[in-house]
């Protein structure tokens, strides 16, 4: 069993719905990243958060330690939101290059 | 804005070619990383560094080395390229601890 584990791993929406990317994780953790990559390759950290909700313009990730669960949310999605999402964790008490990653979620907004 | 450069976006290398792969970032980060991404398996750890000269293993060190001789240089080093090392190679920095990761825009190595 992946130690994180995202679901969807496909999600297509219209543009404008409302949209969440759900990540699940399996040990303890010191921090959690939402990463997005565009096709093509570029890798660019949406957020970094070790407890509660966090903003930034139409996205917002929250985290729920307890219950080991993460959502990154998309309001009012739209064509150029279309990427791959990963969820990553920082496994607490491990190297500091110990990060595990979710195997991605491919989100396609179609106009 | 940190920035990480990766030397090539694409490269084509014949097996058994040594091949390098170099890393550079402007915002004097401790650690950086290399992975490897291929597809269905995800982003996967090759090695990392913490400081100058240090180095540590991570999950697919195999057929791998590298070299970090000064703080913003990072170099992937594939002794004698192979077929199944065939990927997208991703470098990111971070600050010590548990900082954002900054990543550089990928390498498509092709080895034939």
């Amino acid at each position: 069993k992946n130690e994180v584990e995202q679901s969807p791993q496909n999600l297509t929406a219209q543009e404008g719905e409302f949209i969440t990317i759900n990540c699940s994780y399996s040990v303890g953790i010191s921090a959690l990243h939402w990463l997005q990559q565009h096709p093509g390759g570029g890798i660019v950290s949406l957020f970094m958060l070790s407890s509660g909700k966090k903003k930034h313009g139409r996205l917002i990730a929250t985290i729920n330690i307890q219950e080991k669960h993460s959502s990154l949310h998309i309001t009012a999605s739209h064509p150029r939101d279309s990427a791959v999402y990963i969820c990553a964790v920082t496994n607490y008490g491990g190297s500091q290059g110990n990060l595990i990653f979710g195997k991605g979620t491919k989100l396609s907004v179609k106009p | 804005d940190v920035k990480v450069t990766q030397s090539s976006r694409y490269l084509v290398k014949r097996t058994g070619e040594k091949v390098f792969l170099e890393c550079v970032q402007d915002m004097d980060h401790e650690n950086m990383f290399w992975y490897r991404q291929d597809p269905g398996l995800g982003l996967r750890l090759i090695y990392f560094s913490y400081d100058v000269k240090m180095k540590e293993k991570g999950d697919i060190p195999e057929g791998y080395s590298v070299s970090r001789e000064k703080k913003e240089r990072f170099s992937l080093i594939l002794e004698s390229a192979s077929t199944n090392q065939t990927s997208m190679y991703l470098c990111a920095s971070s600050l010590v601890g548990r900082g954002k990761l900054f990543f550089g825009s990928g390498t498509q190595l092709s080895v034939l």
